[in-house]
């Protein structure tokens, strides 16, 4: 077993429509939870970076962390064609020395114009 | 501001030589940690440095290996190269327990 999850897609949703990108994880230790947005043969570039349960909200965008389930989310509201990238979550652990980021095998989104 | 860049963008090698990527780290970072992406897939960590010292890595066999510098510059340097290395190299760089930014990677197609 993986030890985060995410459902690769390939994702297609009309311009405007409200994305739900979801990741689950095994690892209890994993304290801190990232999104990155990667473009095509580009690096990744990070979203929302959230450590407690809850909501995290910026802008279009909302992080969603449920530590009771390992599940993390991420919303995108108002969804705009240059929204159209691979969408990875990350995790890390609080540990010194053991902080590598462990990801997702990422979400391919698709809007629609 | 600069964020981290990373050169060369493109690299064709054949297999059985070695290669050597280089990294400079946001300004401000003083942690950087290489990640090796295969086509479809998420960033698999290699290892990452701090303080000059290897303090971490990841499931790679030792033909991968790094370097850091007194200015937290870093190199990946991986020997006898197989045409499985073919992927998509990243550095990220962070300073204590804050995001990692990643440079846009080098590309690295083994022939």
């Amino acid at each position: 077993q993986k030890e985060v999850e995410q459902d690769p897609g390939p994702l297609s949703v009309p311009e405007g429509a409200i994305v739900s990108l979801n990741c689950t994880y095994s690892n209890s230790a994993f304290q801190y939870f990232m999104w990155y947005r990667q473009y095509s043969r580009k690096g990744p570039e990070l979203l929302m970076y959230t450590y407690s349960s809850g909501n995290k909200e910026d802008g279009r965008f909302t992080a969603q962390v449920d530590k009771s389930s390992k599940y993390i989310s991420l919303f995108i509201r108002d969804s705009q064609p240059s929204d159209s990238a691979t969408y990875l979550c990350a995790m890390r652990t609080s540990n010194f020395g053991n902080e590598k980021l462990t990801f997702g095998t990422g979400t391919r989104l698709t809007i629609i114009p | 501001d600069a964020g981290v860049t990373q050169s060369p963008t493109h690299l064709i090698k054949t297999r059985g030589q070695q290669v050597t990527l280089r990294c400079s780290p946001k300004s401000g970072h003083d942690t950087v940690s290489w990640y090796q992406q295969a086509l479809g897939q998420g960033p698999q960590f290699i290892f990452q440095y701090y303080e000059e010292e290897e303090r971490q890595r990841g499931n790679f066999p030792d033909r991968f290996s790094g370097h850091q510098f007194p200015n937290y510059s870093s190199e990946l340097n991986v020997n006898a190269l197989l045409l499985g290395d073919s992927a998509l190299y990243l550095c990220a760089s962070t300073v204590g327990l804050g995001g990692y930014t990643f440079g846009s990677g080098t590309r690295l197609t083994v022939v």
